[in-house]
């Protein structure tokens, strides 16, 4: 079974500071995989999402996240993060199926002024 | 265009209660998720639906049903409320399964004492 680990609970950035959020998966085939971020009292809303091809993706609010296989990682990316990136990320990961999403736990993104 | 909406925004229950937690989407989606979330956990599927008519079991279903007579409709039943079914609770929808972006709901935060 597919499983998602993020190693991080808090990251505390400063503004204007860059920004990477790690994501490690585990599946046997090359996995679907997505970050969303909620903010605080909202729901989920998708950032960016791989499938094939380039590895490196790009999302909205200017967000990208890259695709290693062999460090079986999908870590996200920022150049220089704003007070509003303040939320909660989540990486899921999917292997195909209509309950195949499998969630990380969360990192908790904190910007400091 | 209103995507998923969710009602309540907040509840309390008392131990052996019972309460429908609503859901609707206006997208037209067939695929149609329930999940829970605790501090720290990450998102736990509880049922889902591929279809009007079609429902089936994800990785946390006891003490919940669900039904889904319309394409647009998806509401989860509570009977017996616990303590252990406190969290906050999304509704989400897809146009199909695993490599298709899940549209969220702002959530149902329920407290059980």
């Amino acid at each position: 079974a597919q499983s998602v680990t993020q190693p991080d609970i808090h990251i505390t950035v400063s503004e204007g500071a860059s920004l990477e959020l790690r994501c490690n998966y585990s599946y046997g085939a090359t996995p679907y995989l997505f970050w969303y971020v909620q903010s605080p009292g909202q729901g989920l809303q998708l950032l960016l999402k791989y499938f094939s091809g380039d590895t490196l993706v790009q999302g909205i609010k200017g967000f990208e996240a890259e695709f290693k296989r062999s460090q079986s990682s999908f870590n996200l990316r920022k150049p220089s993060v704003h007070w509003s990136d303040a939320a909660e990320y989540f990486c899921v990961t999917s292997g195909g199926g209509a309950d195949g999403l499998t969630f990380g736990k969360g990192t908790h993104l904190i910007i400091q002024p | 265009n209103a995507g998923v909406t969710q009602t309540p925004k907040f509840r309390i229950l008392k131990i052996g209660q019972s309460m429908t937690l609503q859901c609707a989407q206006d997208m037209n989606h067939n695929y149609m998720y329930w999940y829970r979330q605790d501090p720290g956990m990450g998102l736990k599927l509880i049922y889902y639906s591929v279809g009007a008519g079609i429902t089936d079991k994800g990785e946390v279903p006891n003490g919940y049903n669900v039904s889904r007579s319309t394409t647009e409709d998806f509401p989860l039943r509570l009977e017996l409320a616990a303590p252990s079914q406190t969290s906050v609770y999304f509704c989400a929808s897809a146009p199909s399964s695993y490599n298709s972006p899940l549209h969220f709901g702002n959530g149902t935060r329920l407290t059980v004492t």
